[in-house]
């Protein structure tokens, strides 16, 4: 059974700093890996899909790398914002979705 | 347009009630899907729709029923529901999710459920 794992669990830090949010996959076998934004009592909004065939995606101060021998991903988040805390979540390997438990993301101002 | 809609946007039903969720994309997607997420969980995934057609039931009780009636929409109907139903219910649609796990889920606000 496919197990995603996300580290930190929660992440506290003032803004501007540059952010690392990881994910990894008991089962490497990824044919894509969504990451996707939650906050508090709303839907999940889409932030970047990473197909099996690359190896990054960039949306503006987001990036997501994907390491399909380890099963590891990375999304990074440059000079973050207040208006990026949110719960960030990891999910894959393919249409049918498992999810990480996420992380808790806070920029303070 | 990448949006996904759901009706109601909170839901509270007894157990002996009839009801149902409601989904609607107009993105020409032929995937649709629901989730189910308790508090402080990550989503989990109930029923998968492929060009109308139910593919996957992910074990879910017979008290959710979910049906497509064309390919924009997607119900589901709720019938003698118990208190740990209570939960968050996310709708999806992809492009189509024959390609092998290659298209971006976008998801819906969701139904908030409250069962008493």
């Amino acid at each position: 059974k496919q197990e995603v794992t996300q580290i930190p669990a929660a992440l506290s830090v003032p803004e501007g700093e540059n952010l690392v949010l990881n994910c990894s996959f008991t089962d490497s076998a990824i044919y894509n890996l969504q990451w996707f934004r939650q906050d508090p009592g709303k839907g999940l909004t889409s932030l970047l899909l990473i197909q099996s065939s690359q190896r990054e995606q960039t949306s503006g101060r987001l990036n997501a790398s994907l390491d399909k021998s380890s099963g590891r991903s990375t999304l990074y988040i440059a000079a973050s914002q207040p208006g990026d805390s949110a719960t960030y979540l990891c999910a894959g390997p393919r249409n049918k979705l498992v999810f990480g438990a996420g992380t808790i993301l806070r920029v303070k101002s | 347009d990448t949006e996904v809609t759901q009706t109601p946007k909170h839901l509270v039903m007894g157990m002996t009630n009839k009801k149902s969720l409601k989904c609607e994309q107009h993105m020409g997607h032929r995937a649709m899907y629901w989730y189910k997420q308790k508090a402080k969980k990550p989503p989990e995934l109930m029923f998968v729709y492929s060009y109308e057609k139910l593919s996957i039931n992910e074990s879910v009780p017979s008290r959710f029923s979910p049906e497509c009636p064309n390919s924009s929409l997607l119900n589901l109907h709720l019938h003698a529901l118990q208190p740990e139903d209570s939960a968050l219910y996310l709708c999806a649609s992809s492009q189509d999710d024959q390609s092998v796990g290659t298209d971006t889920q976008y998801f819906g606000p969701g139904t908030r459920l409250t069962v008493l």
